[in-house]
């Protein structure tokens, strides 16, 4: 059985403030893809990233980054010089390879303050 | 590029009524079609997922089903509502295949069945 947890449910920072969610998953796949989902007030799934089990480089777009390590099965989330806009439930999900569905983690809400 | 969409945005339905959510894809064929819920404080359940006209796969036995008329068009429905159906219902889509494609969700619906 496949299963995601991010063990942070809520963090509160100051604008400009760096903030990184944690996220850690099991499964018994040697092949499977992560995902980074964003959910703003209006309710919404945003996609982040998608990243397969293979690559292991971690990946920068803007001031988000990702840090993958297969080694202890996480793939945390970094939100650099945060801004009032980035406050959102933010997702971790895992997918089979020779599948279509989502396990989602429980979310860890970030609450940026100006 | 691709889009979808799904309605009515907000629902209020007394206990025991019908459901109808709909949602369209836009801009590709053959999708994979989903609808998913997220109660309130809570993370994201699958409930169905459709890979062509006419199947459909059920993941959690209750009041609801869903229905594929056509390539694009997924139905959510329920002939009599309970108050535990209340929640955010969110209609999503991937590229068809079986190789852990990227799922992208619609705007959401807000269900208060009171």
């Amino acid at each position: 059985a496949q299963k995601v947890t991010q063990a942070q449910t809520e963090i509160s920072v100051v604008e400009k403030e760096d903030v990184t969610l944690d996220c850690v998953y099991e499964t018994r796949d040697t092949t499977y893809y992560l995902f980074w989902y964003k959910q703003p007030p209006s309710g919404e799934l945003v996609f982040l990233i998608r990243r397969n089990s293979f690559d292991e480089q971690n990946e920068i777009s803007g001031r988000y980054s990702w840090n993958f390590q297969k080694s202890t099965s996480s793939f945390n989330f970094t939100i650099t010089a945060s801004q009032v806009v980035d406050s959102a439930v933010y997702f971790c999900a895992l997918m089979k390879a020779a599948g279509n569905k989502l396990t989602f983690g429980g979310g860890t809400r970030v609450l940026v303050k100006p | 590029s691709q889009t979808i969409h799904q309605w009515p945005a907000t629902l209020v339905q007394p206990v025991g009524s019908p459901l109808s959510l709909e949602c369209t894809v836009e801009g590709t064929s053959n999708p994979n079609l989903y609808w998913y819920r997220q109660a309130a404080g809570r993370g994201l359940q699958l409930l169905f997922y459709s890979v062509g006209i006419g199947q459909i796969s059920s993941e959690v036995p209750q009041n609801l089903s869903a229905s594929r008329p056509q390539d694009r068009q997924f139905i959510l429905s329920s002939k009599k509502l309970l108050l535990s159906d209340s929640g955010f219902y969110l209609c999503a889509w991937s590229m068809t295949g079986y190789s852990g494609n990227t799922i992208y969700f619609g705007e959401g619906s807000w269900l208060t069945v009171v």
